[in-house]
């Protein structure tokens, strides 16, 4: 258990409202990622996070932001949610483990935007 | 080119034989390997990492990998209904500053009671 926990687990709302989904760790990893999960898909990187304020996009980061003013907390920002970004949302933390840096993931979020 | 496979299943085994899933990846100069276990509705559970050729082995676990063929599998020994799972297969790509994990879509494995 890497010390993960998101929220809201599930979330329904409305094409054009915005939405942020919080990822917060206790155990002061540095880095951080938001993926998304799609049937077909797979998981694919839409945020991570290097650091306090130091962020960089992933592989899908059109409409969505991030912010990391602590280095626990992780926000993921849909700023004008779409029903294309109807998905799964989890959050992960990097550790170094044995012989390198490791993934674990938080245990997600249902959203849904109709 | 798809930077790693995973025939997506589903892989369907008797319960107590040996279940094998198999990984191929793209990018030669990657240096560490992942195994994930998603169960439905759950987030993907690290189960095993690799990274030096030749086999890895955790309780009923296996891990294989061979750079060379740039193909990494798992085995499960002895499997039990409790191991039917989406079976995600991750590889590390070195890049300048940060590296990143790309993730196959995952083998469906049904155990059969």
């Amino acid at each position: 258990d890497a010390g993960i926990t998101q929220s809201p687990r599930h979330k329904v709302t409305e094409t054009g409202t915005p939405v942020t989904l919080r990822c917060h760790q206790t155990e002061n990893h540095r880095y951080m990622y938001w993926y998304r999960q799609d049937p077909g898909h797979g998981l694919r990187l839409i945020h991570y996070s290097y650091g306090v304020k130091d962020t960089d996009k992933g592989e899908v980061s059109d409409g969505y932001s991030v912010s990391r003013s602590k280095t626990e907390d992780f926000l993921l920002t849909l700023e004008s949610a779409t029903s294309s970004q109807t998905s799964v949302y989890f959050c992960a933390i990097s550790a170094w483990r044995d012989r390198g840096d490791e993934q674990y993931f938080g245990p997600g979020t249902r959203l849904t935007v109709t | 080119q798809k930077e790693v496979e995973q025939n997506s299943g589903p892989l369907s085994v008797p319960e107590g034989a040996i279940a094998s899933l198999n990984c191929t990846y793209s990018d030669r100069v990657s240096q560490s390997f992942f195994w994930y276990r998603q169960y439905s509705g759950k987030s993907p559970e690290l189960i095993m990492s690799i990274y030096s050729n030749g086999d890895k082995e955790d309780g009923r676990f296996t891990a294989q990998l061979n750079k060379a063929s740039q193909y990494v599998s798992l085995l499960i020994r002895d499997s039990q209904p409790s191991d039917s799972a989406t079976y995600l297969c991750a590889v590390n790509i070195p890049r300048n500053r940060d590296d990143k994990i790309i993730f196959g879509k995952g083998t469906r494995l049904h155990i059969l009671p």
